[in-house]
């Protein structure tokens, strides 16, 4: 089936940095990529939509230079954290919506961000 | 705007049991609705997708109905055993506010199944 690896499981940074995350699709190609963010005992939150070889499409409230988003190829999109804070600790998690079959959408296995 | 609900927050059952998972949305204009499970600190696995024109999937003991006109789904889950125990997502997909399809979830049920 449609897989997308998501890396790094977890990192752990010190505020004021950058951290990049990675989404692969690994069997089909994702021209489209969905990035949320889960806090403790919540849903998930569409952070934004990167599509691959255009801008990213952001979600009202979402900072755009503080997530910075990179599609540049059909298999690869990632998402960078800009100078990382405390409250940027979350759970991010990126999705692809699968073409062939039943059209359903499929989501990497999540990132757990911890800012110190 | 679209707002998906599931009811309850929380559901806590015997070994052996079954038992229903409800999810409710306020715009019937959706592509599909998807039911997934996740467990503490992981991600999402898809468990059913339904179409718009479909009514209901099944896969082993898991059946899940869509009623696209009242904007419910519920996701039946037979003879209930402990690792059942997860957050279950309910999620609808569309196009609503702007030209982008997206994908919306609703607050999940927390599920634990007693031994």
């Amino acid at each position: 089936g449609a897989v997308v690896s998501q890396h790094p499981s977890r990192v752990i940074c010190k505020s004021g940095t950058s951290v990049k995350i990675e989404c692969r699709s690994l069997d089909f190609q994702a021209t489209t990529m969905f990035w949320y963010r889960q806090f403790p005992k919540q849903s998930l939150m569409l952070m934004a939509t990167s599509n691959e070889g255009s801008k990213a499409t952001y979600e009202q409230g979402v900072e755009k230079d503080k997530f910075l988003i990179n599609h540049a190829s059909l298999t690869l999109s990632t998402l960078t954290v800009t100078s990382a804070h405390p409250e940027d600790s979350s759970f991010y998690i990126c999705s692809a919506r699968v073409l062939s079959g039943n059209y359903g959408y499929t989501f990497g296995s999540g990132t757990r961000l911890t800012v110190v | 705007k679209q707002e998906v609900t599931q009811i309850p927050a929380a559901l806590s059952v015997p070994e052996g049991e079954n038992l229903v998972l409800n999810c409710s949305f306020t715009d019937s204009a959706i592509y599909n609705l998807q039911w997934f499970r996740q467990d503490p600190g992981k991600g999402l696995t898809s468990l059913l997708l339904i179409q718009s024109s479909q009514r209901e999937q099944t896969s082993g003991r898991l059946n899940a109905s869509l009623d696209k006109s009242s904007g419910r789904s519920t996701l039946y889950i037979a003879a209930s055993q402990p690792g059942d125990s997860a957050t279950y997502l309910c999620a609808v997909s569309g196009v609503w506010d702007s030209s982008a399809s997206k994908i919306i979830f609703g607050s999940g049920t927390r599920l634990s199944i007693r031994p």
